[in-house]
């Protein structure tokens, strides 16, 4: 059963518009939430994170919205460029007592492809 | 600081074969990770550590074993290499539990 559900497998954007990438969870134990971008032949790299005690949380081009009601989280990146094109996976935090630490639990992923 | 190192890029293992992939952190992070993914999947957690000495299961252990010698290094061990094993593994360190992870550039293990 997925706990963490990114339902569009790839988007496609006109460069300078906004990208908007969707994410839903069904776990209420979850309490912070992360995106991370991965290249080609790379590893996914941190872009931006938020507490669940948050709704907002912003960085330059990108912005996370938290909805805890709704379990649900989306990236925003304006204006979109060319680089941003990658694989954007969600994935969200909960600490796990059996195992004694916090667990990240990932989407499958959104290929994002911005056009020139 | 090189931040989390792999090695090898590609192997091509037979059934049965058995191999260790490499993982090193030079950001004095505690924690270490290792994770897998599989084509058109998200990362899934195989083991984990909290320090030298201290490792812990994930979310899909099984054929799979690690161990925490120093904080640097998180080899992880498969035995009896299966074709379901075929996936690309990455490893990844944080300096705390609920820290951002750092991910290494991947492992890409064909199982034949």
């Amino acid at each position: 059963d997925q706990q963490v559900k990114q339902n569009s497998p790839s988007l496609s954007v006109q460069e300078g518009r906004i990208s908007i990438l969707n994410c839903d969870y069904t776990n209420s134990m979850f309490d912070y939430f992360l995106w991370y971008k991965k290249y080609p032949a790379e590893g996914p790299t941190f872009l931006i994170s938020i507490s669940s005690i948050k709704d907002k949380n912003e960085d330059g081009r990108f912005t996370v919205f938290l909805n805890k009601s709704a379990k649900h989280l989306s990236l925003h990146i304006v204006p979109s460029q060319p680089g941003d094109s990658a694989v954007y996976f969600c994935a969200a935090s909960a600490y796990h007592s059996g195992a004694g630490s916090y667990q990240l639990t990932f989407g499958k992923g959104t290929k994002l492809s911005v056009i020139p | 600081n090189a931040g989390v190192t792999q090695t090898p890029k590609f192997r091509i293992l037979k059934i049965g074969q058995s191999m260790t992939l490499q993982c090193a952190q030079d950001m004095n992070h505690n924690y270490m990770y290792w994770y897998r993914q599989d084509p058109g999947m998200g990362l899934k957690l195989i083991y984990y550590s909290v320090g030298a000495g201290i490792t812990d299961k994930g979310e899909v252990p099984n054929g799979y074993n690690v161990s925490r010698s120093t904080t640097e290094d998180f080899p992880l061990r498969l035995e009896l290499a299966a074709p379901s094993q075929t996936s690309v593994y990455f490893c990844a360190s944080s300096i705390g539990p609920e820290e951002t992870q750092y991910f290494g550039p991947g492992t890409r293990l064909l199982v034949l």
